[in-house]
């Protein structure tokens, strides 16, 4: 069965330094999303792609935070410099433009 | 802006025990209506959904029926299982493709 793979699983880093995530999207989902889930609430939209384009990045915090996804396939989210405000779940998920696919997240505290 | 509400947590049930988590949302227009579950140490899977008033959404015993007069979307299974322990989220969706909008999640835990 095909599955939104993502790494790592866990990361820890210091406050102000640089941390990246990776996801890969199930093969042929052209769409593709981060979302942020901090502990004891819902997850929320960082930034949606369809294809190599950016479709919604007005909830990404774009001072620290950057995404691409530039041969439309996997994707990768950067936080630069880290802060502690950002320890959270981060979750990419992919889409059939019918149902959202969730990946397993990478869990990020910041110390 | 839109958004979703759900009945706040955790909830603790003994097996067998009847479930319902309430779940109301404010949206414009006529979303769509989603239960995902988050499983300890996985992402969440969708485990239900109704994309229109009066659908009901039905899966491993579960159901939820898409209210629109009292835009709620609650979530029922007759008889829990330990093995239904795991946090739910109601969602909502309003464009095929587009993003989807959580509540804060329920966390169930179900007792032998």
């Amino acid at each position: 069965e095909a599955e939104v793979a993502q790494s790592p699983r866990y990361k820890i880093t210091e406050k102000s330094q640089a941390v990246a995530f990776w996801c890969d999207p199930i093969s042929g989902h052209a769409t593709l999303y981060w979302y942020r889930q901090i502990l004891g609430q819902g997850p929320e939209l960082l930034v949606q792609f369809q294809d190599e384009s950016v479709v919604d990045d007005s909830q990404l915090p774009k001072d620290r935070f950057s995404a691409e996804r530039l041969k439309g396939v996997d994707s990768t989210l950067k936080i630069q410099p880290a802060e502690l405000g950002d320890s959270a779940m981060y979750l990419c998920a992919s889409s059939d433009n019918n149902e959202q696919f969730f990946g397993p997240g990478t869990r990020l505290t910041v110390l | 802006g839109d958004s979703v509400t759900q009945m706040e947590g955790p909830v603790t049930l003994s097996e067998e025990a009847f479930l319902t988590i309430n779940c109301t949302y404010t949206a414009t227009g006529y979303p769509s209506l989603f239960w995902y579950v988050q499983y300890p140490g996985e992402g969440l899977q969708l485990l239900l959904k109704a994309t229109k008033a009066d659908d009901k959404g039905s899966n491993k015993g579960f159901e939820a029926t898409y209210r629109k007069e009292t835009t709620s979307f609650h979530l029922e299974k007759g008889s829990v299982q330990v093995s239904d322990s795991a946090v739910y989220f109601c969602a909502l969706r309003h464009d095929q493709g587009g993003k989807l909008i959580f509540g804060q999640g329920t966390e169930l835990s179900v007792k032998p």
